[in-house]
């Protein structure tokens, strides 16, 4: 089985931090995304990269800058950390025209 | 930008009932998944749906796609506690990003 693996489950990190969110799947896929959750606003996607050293805003990605300097690993960068950035964030990978894959989700306090 | 709409948003049922979640999407689609999210817990994926009439079962969750409608439908049978959870579905038209619905929160009561 694929597996994605989030390295924090739970952060706790002050106002105008540099955060370090960090990603890496174990099964050579291309696709890797960001997305932050929200009740009531669903999923919404932030970055995603279909090649090494390649990425592509999302949605919502103000705020937030990524990484991808090795096919496995893909990294979401919050460059000063807001208050409205406390939430749960989702990274997931997949291989081309493939489903997702997700990991088990980093829920972020910013305080 | 390929929109998902979900109804209902929340759900509350008893047990042994049966009912449908619903999911539109705003334009051409390749597939569709649906996804079970548990509280704190990251996605799960369900079902993968690909073609005009494709219908999936799994206990008791059955999945079914109607692209000429571009609706989606997640039918529970006889609804049991442990089904309670969030579903979402997403689509897909490059077959590489995908778009999600709000998703439907589940409660099944006793």
């Amino acid at each position: 089985d694929v597996k994605v693996t989030q390295s924090s489950r739970y952060l706790v990190k002050r106002t105008g931090e540099k955060v370090f969110l960090e990603c890496v799947q174990d099964m050579d896929h291309e696709n890797m995304f960001w997305y932050r959750q929200d009740p009531g606003l669903g999923l919404r996607l932030i970055y995603f990269s279909y090649d090494v050293k390649m990425k592509e805003k999302g949605d919502i990605p103000e705020g937030y800058s990524v990484s991808r300097e090795k096919k496995e690993r893909f990294s979401l960068i919050l460059e000063s950390a807001s208050t409205n950035q406390t939430s749960m964030y989702l990274c997931a990978s997949s291989p081309p025209h493939e489903g997702y894959t997700f990991g088990s989700g980093t829920r972020l306090t910013v305080v | 930008e390929l929109k998902v709409e979900q109804n209902p948003l929340f759900l509350s049922m008893q047990e042994g009932k049966n009912y449908t979640i619903y999911c539109n999407y705003s334009t051409t689609s390749d597939r569709l998944y649906w996804y079970r999210q548990d509280p704190g817990k990251s996605l799960e994926s369900l079902f993968v749906l690909l073609s005009n009439g494709a219908v999936k079962q799994e206990g008791r969750l059955m999945a079914s796609l109607d692209t000429k409608a571009r609706l989606s439908t997640l039918h529970i049978t006889a609804a049991v506690h442990d089904l309670s959870a969030t579903y979402f579905c997403a689509v897909t038209n490059t077959g590489n990003q995908f778009y999600f619905g709000t998703g439907t929160s589940l409660t099944v009561i006793p």
